[in-house]
């Protein structure tokens, strides 16, 4: 199946610091998502974009609905041990229930 | 807050056994239910859409005999992978959409990891 692209594919950061990665499609999408998944456990919902150009945060977290609505945008400021883990963004199409992953971005803090 | 449950979290059976997989919405009523596989260090293929009363819809290559999906309830579905193979090994993750809110709100199960000796 279809899967949206997403980089950089691992990020090794030290704590405090701030984090960016992106997610970008060949088709568009009219819904955004970014989940956060941690070892053997499913993924957690933590941003949902729904318009073009949208920017929502929630805590630390910030996340943008590009423009041509073929890509995202996810920043973490100030990063903490709890954040790490893999990130995944999520396209959804109107009308269509499903959702398409993208490949991840694997976070660790190096202390 | 919208759960879901799996069970069981972790289940090991042999070459040519059959298991079942539950997933629950605890405190919502789900119409419909996704059931995903990853592989280690993967991101999460959609294999099929559960909804209640009716047939699921497959994903193209998965096999619909090999993955039987039972959606008879609002809040359960069950996915059967029968006459395992050591290929099957992998997490199986659902997911349930609550009707009360927009259809992108999906809700995550913890998954079960399934290792087919």
């Amino acid at each position: 199946g279809q899967q949206l692209n997403q980089s950089p594919q691992s990020m090794f950061i030290q704590e405090g610091e701030d984090v960016s990665m992106n997610c970008t499609s060949s088709s568009i999408f009219n819904t955004w998502l970014w989940y956060k998944q941690d070892p053997g456990e499913g993924p957690v919902l933590l941003i949902a974009l729904y318009k073009a150009g949208e920017l929502t945060s929630n805590g630390r977290l910030t996340a943008q609905f590009g423009i041509t609505r073929k890509d995202s945008f996810l920043n973490i400021s100030a990063s903490i041990p709890s954040d790490v883990g893999i990130y995944f963004c999520a396209g959804q199409l109107q009308g269509n229930e499903k959702l398409t992953f993208g490949t991840g971005t694997r976070l660790t803090i190096i202390p | 807050g919208a759960v879901v449950s799996q069970h069981p979290s972790r289940v090991i059976c042999k070459s040519g056994t059959s298991v079942k997989i539950e997933c629950r919405s605890l405190d919502f009523q789900a119409t419909t239910m996704f059931w995903y596989r990853q592989f280690p260090k993967q991101s999460l293929m959609l294999m099929a859409t559960s909804n209640e009363g009716s047939k699921a819809t497959y994903e193209q290559g998965v096999e619909k005999d090999k993955f039987l999906i039972n959606h008879a309830s609002l809040t359960l579905s069950t996915l059967t992978v029968t006459s395992a193979h050591p290929e099957d090994s992998s997490f199986y993750i659902c997911s349930a959409r609550n009707p009360g809110t927009f259809s992108y709100e999906q809700y995550f199960g913890p998954g079960t990891r399934l290792t087919v000796t």
